[in-house]
């Protein structure tokens, strides 16, 4: 069974500073999604991550895959308050068709 | 309307009660599923339509019964549910046979079951 890890799953973090979020998986996936959810809103797909080693960056975020590790890593460089939201990776096994394995999800709430 | 659309946006029923979920997507996707959040829990997967057929069912209980008409529209049908079942249920679309097979997601029922 597929297991999707996250840590940490509460992160309170102050503007401007640096932080990762790290998200592990049991098995061998074919692909690594990254969502953002807002309180009360669906969803938002931020980055699908296809291969080993790769790196995918918008805005603040950054995000990463390490297959071989079965890791990957979501950074948010200086913060700014409007990144507070609920951000889930997900894990796909199947070649086609998604089949989608969540985290937990870490909530982070970014400070003035 | 555009993307993923859900209604109701809030539910409350009673255990009694016979209610429905209609989710709907305007992206031509050929995959849709249903998905349960609870609190403290990640999303679980519940249903899975491809082409209008349903490809997997993640030993859901019969109290949930989902149909897909077409390709735009699925459902959720609700009965005899309980207290437990209160959660958001997110629907999701997809273009299954592609390589970026990223799911796009509604906004969620919110549903509370006295």
């Amino acid at each position: 069974e597929l297991k999707v890890e996250q840590n940490p799953l509460f992160l309170s973090m102050q503007e401007g500073k640096n932080y990762t979020i790290y998200c592990n998986y049991s098995t061998t996936s074919d692909r690594l999604y990254w969502y953002r959810q807002d309180p009360g809103k669906s969803l938002e797909s931020l980055f699908v991550l296809l291969s080993n080693g790769a790196v995918k960056q918008e805005g603040r975020l950054m995000a990463s895959l390490d297959t071989k590790a079965r890791l990957s890593t979501l950074h948010i460089t200086a913060a700014v308050h409007d990144l507070s939201a609920t951000y889930f990776c997900a894990v796909d096994k199947r070649a086609s068709g998604s089949r989608l394995t969540f985290g937990e999800g870490t909530q982070l709430t970014v400070n003035p | 309307e555009t993307g993923v659309t859900q209604t109701p946006r809030h539910l409350v029923m009673g255990m009694t009660n016979k209610k429905s979920l209609k989710c709907e997507q305007h992206l031509g996707h050929n995959a849709m599923y249903w998905y349960k959040q609870s609190a403290k829990k990640p999303l679980e997967l519940m249903f899975v339509y491809s082409l209008e057929e349903r490809v997997e069912n993640n030993s859901v209980p019969s109290r949930f019964s989902p149909e897909c008409p077409n390709s735009s529209h699925l459902f959720l049908h609700l009965h005899t549910l309980q207290p437990e079942d209160s959660a958001l249920y997110l629907c999701a679309s997809s273009q299954g046979t592609g390589t970026l097979e990223t799911q796009y997601f509604g906004p969620g029922t919110r549903l509370l079951v006295l």
